[in-house]
């Protein structure tokens, strides 16, 4: 599994837009690039997910650059409820009945938000 | 879809006790993972489990640790006997079957032991 470096924390003012980049120099071939998002007192949960180039979803932008060794998470205009800690998650693809799995959270980097 | 049940979610008991951890993954979902947190290690994947078998339990801290899947809607982590430095939060995740399909994870069980 390909090791991942985030920044442990960062500060941003209600209505900024927020890019969190992550680190993944030894990514493979088949490694997908997947973001979580964890509140207090919660498991994390799925925000997005991509391959290359750019996807985006009603939550947040991943951008990933053609050499796949690093990726950005973009919230845009964050609110305070989006204080959280967020993890970036580089693994391998995982096959129906087999195979490895994207297993290895970091530490995250946790977003505070300020109004 | 009620999304990934986990209880207790409070866990108090003194060391030396038996701890037994539940978890309901997602119906038809056919991975599910036990995972610990705590402030100094972050999220450690303990084992998983594909279609009710385990497959990688390398991540179980030692032989105390145990985890089970009777059938495609229950699993169990039990601790036996538990220790002080057992204390964090537990969290199941459940994922579907089909090529990167994310986890789904529950509130967690939060132990502490004595």
């Amino acid at each position: 599994l390909a090791k991942t470096t985030q920044p442990i924390s960062m500060d941003s003012y209600e209505g900024q837009e927020v890019n969190i980049t992550c680190s993944h120099n030894n990514i493979a071939t088949n490694d997908y690039i997947t973001w979580y998002q964890q509140f207090p007192s919660q498991g994390p949960r799925f925000i997005i997910q991509g391959y290359k180039t750019k996807v985006t979803n009603e939550v947040a932008s991943l951008f990933i650059p053609a050499d796949r060794k690093s990726s950005t998470l973009s919230l845009p205009r964050v609110s305070l409820s989006d204080t959280a800690v967020y993890y970036c998650l580089v693994g391998d693809i995982f096959y129906s009945g087999a195979g490895s799995y994207q297993l290895t959270f970091g530490k995250g980097t946790k977003l505070s938000v300020i109004p | 879809d009620a999304g990934v049940i986990q209880s207790p979610r409070h866990e108090v008991t003194e060391m030396g006790q038996e701890v037994t951890l539940r978890c309901k993954p997602i119906s038809g979902h056919d991975y599910l993972f036990w995972y610990r947190q705590t402030m100094m290690r972050g999220l450690e994947l303990l084992i998983y489990f594909n279609n009710n078998v385990p497959i990688d339990d390398s991540g179980m801290p030692e032989d105390r640790f145990s985890a089970k899947m009777p059938n495609a809607s229950f699993s169990t982590l039990k601790i036996q006997p538990s220790e002080p430095r057992d204390s964090a939060v537990y969290f199941c995740a459940s994922a579907g079957g089909t090529v990167n399909q994310p986890q789904h994870f529950g509130d967690g069980t939060r132990l502490s032991i004595l």
